[in-house]
C-alpha cells in the first residue's frame, strides 16, 4: 500500500476560515515536505522539516517522526490559497521523496 | 532560492515518438531528479542522479531513459513514446548531504496522441 496517506483529498473553505490538512507514514520518515501546485502547475515549497514546526504567514506544519504524520494548518485562507497542496516523506534509506496523494483546495468568497 | 528550468514547457508527440526533456540546475546541486505527476496522484519518482555520470532507478522507470551529461542537466528520453505517458513532468535538484529539500522546476507538459 502507499506509505503516505493523505487527507482530505478534497475541501472547500470559505475566505477568512482555516483548516488543517493532514499525512500519516506507514513507515519512520526522515522529514516532510510541503508544497503547493498554483494554478499554473508550479511546485511551491512551502516547508521542509525534519521536526518539529514551523510557521510562516497564515500556514503553521508540524512534522512527528515517531508518531509517523505531519499537518498543515492554514488560517485566515484567501482567494490565493486555493490550489493543490501536497505532502511528500523524505525515506531513511536513499532520501527519496514518496508523495501523498494530494489535497484539492477550494478557497470561496 | 534554487533555480530549476525545465524545456520545452509543452509538448505534443505522436505514439512511437522520440522525445528528449531537458532541465537545468544553477545552484551546484549534486541531485537531480525527474518525477511525473498525473490527475489525483501525487509525484511518483522516475529516475535520478548523484552527480554527472550517475543514474539511479526511481520507482517507475519503465519506457524511460534518462542522462546526466553535467552537474546542471538532466535529460529524460522517451524513446518510443506511448500515450500512458502523457503526463506532467518536473523535475527537482537537492544539494549536497542528505537532508535537504528539493527544489522543483516549472514542469514540462506531454502530450503523446
Amino acid at each position: 500500500g502507499d506509505q503516505v496517506e493523505q487527507s482530505p483529498s478534497a475541501l472547500s473553505l470559505h475566505e477568512g476560515t482555516g483548516s488543517a490538512l493532514r499525512c500519516n507514514f506507514t513507515t519512520t520518515m526522515r522529514a516532510v515536505q510541503w508544497f503547493r501546485k498554483n494554478s499554473r502547475g508550479s511546485l511551491i515549497n512551502l516547508f521542509y522539516l525534519a521536526s518539529g514546526t514551523k510557521e510562516n504567514g497564515r500556514l503553521k506544519s508540524a512534522f512527528d517522526s515517531k508518531e509517523r504524520y505531519s499537518t498543515l494548518h492554514i488560517r485566515d485562507a484567501q482567494l490565493e490559497d486555493s490550489g493543490t497542496y501536497f505532502c511528500a516523506a523524505e525515506d531513511y534509506n536513499q532520501g527519496k521523496l514518496i508523495f501523498g496523494q494530494g489535497t484539492k483546495l477550494s478557497i470561496k468568497p | 532560492e534554487a533555480a530549476v528550468t525545465q524545456s520545452p514547457r509543452n509538448k505534443v508527440t505522436v505514439t512511437g515518438g522520440n522525445v528528449t526533456l531537458s532541465c537545468r540546475q544553477t545552484n551546484s546541486h549534486n541531485y537531480m531528479y525527474w518525477y511525473r505527476q498525473d490527475t489525483g496522484h501525487g509525484l511518483r519518482l522516475i529516475h535520478y542522479s548523484y552527480g554527472a555520470g550517475n543514474l539511479q532507478i526511481g520507482d517507475v522507470p519503465d519506457g524511460y531513459k534518462a542522462t546526466r551529461t553535467t552537474q546542471e542537466d538532466f535529460f529524460l528520453l522517451l524513446e518510443l513514446a506511448s500515450p500512458s505517458q502523457t503526463s506532467l513532468y518536473f523535475c527537482a535538484s537537492k544539494g549536497l548531504g542528505v537532508s535537504y529539500e528539493q527544489y522543483f522546476g516549472p514542469g514540462t507538459r506531454l502530450t503523446v496522441l
